[in-house]
């Protein structure tokens, strides 16, 4: 199985900040055959299902705001959000979906 | 309005059984891969199970084999979970998720099974 460990577990930042938070496979999640990153990061607040944010570890979801940017490669993944909105408190996983079972990162808490 | 919509949860007790269901409304389920992940009270996230648009592969977490089983009706437009001889442990909301190939796009609201005497 493919291990996702992100980190930090928990992170407070101010509003207007920059905010990153790191996820890492146990092995590469990078597809020779598409040369793609297998690599999702979902949103989740309160009471509310998961949201895709970014996947194929770069691709914008449509509706997302410009401000998540998804990067890295291979085994080291980041998400960025550029500057920090109220709305952006969350919980944040990395999930990879490049081999059974998909496993997804322990989250990251994000306050402000 | 595409969504999916999910039911079958509720209270069990250790050892019985459920079938949670997650019907979708405002598209066709049938060209989808099928998931289901599930969320313990205060934890984090955990797949369970997938199935293919026609049903012919299916993937779960190997601990859960034999216990849970997943399946489709495209007819219904509706896939299932099965799970037997449950356990405290199974105590979670559970969602089921779709997407383009094994990405999770579209969620249900998710249906909380808890498993108590």
């Amino acid at each position: 199985d493919i291990v996702m460990t992100q980190f930090p577990d928990s992170l407070a930042v101010s509003l207007g900040e920059r905010a990153t938070i790191n996820c890492k496979s146990s092995q590469s999640v990078l597809s020779s055959s598409n040369n793609k990153n297998f690599l999702a990061w979902f949103q989740q607040t309160p009471g509310q299902p998961p949201r895709l944010l970014i996947y194929w570890a770069s691709t914008r979801e449509s509706g997302v705001p410009d401000r998540f940017i998804g990067s890295g490669s291979g085994t080291d993944f980041t998400l960025t959000i550029s500057s920090l909105q109220a709305e952006d408190v969350a919980v944040y996983y990395c999930q990879q979906y490049y081999s059974s079972p998909i496993t997804f990162g322990q989250g990251t808490r994000m306050e402000i | 309005e595409v969504q999916l919509v999910q039911s079958g949860g509720g209270l069990v007790q250790p050892g019985g059984s459920l079938r949670l269901s997650c019907a979708a409304s405002g598209f066709t389920l049938s060209t989808y891969w099928m998931n289901w992940v599930r969320q313990a009270p205060g934890k984090g996230l955990e797949w369970v199970a997938n199935m293919k648009e026609d049903g012919s592969e299916k993937y779960s977490v190997d601990s859960l084999k034999g216990r849970f089983t997943i399946s489709r009706d495209n007819g219904k437009n509706s896939m299932y979970l099965q799970i037997n001889n449950l356990r405290a442990e199974d105590t979670a909301l559970y969602y089921c998720a779709m997407g383009s190939g094994w990405i999770f796009d579209l969620w249900g609201r998710g249906t909380l099974v808890t498993v108590s005497s």
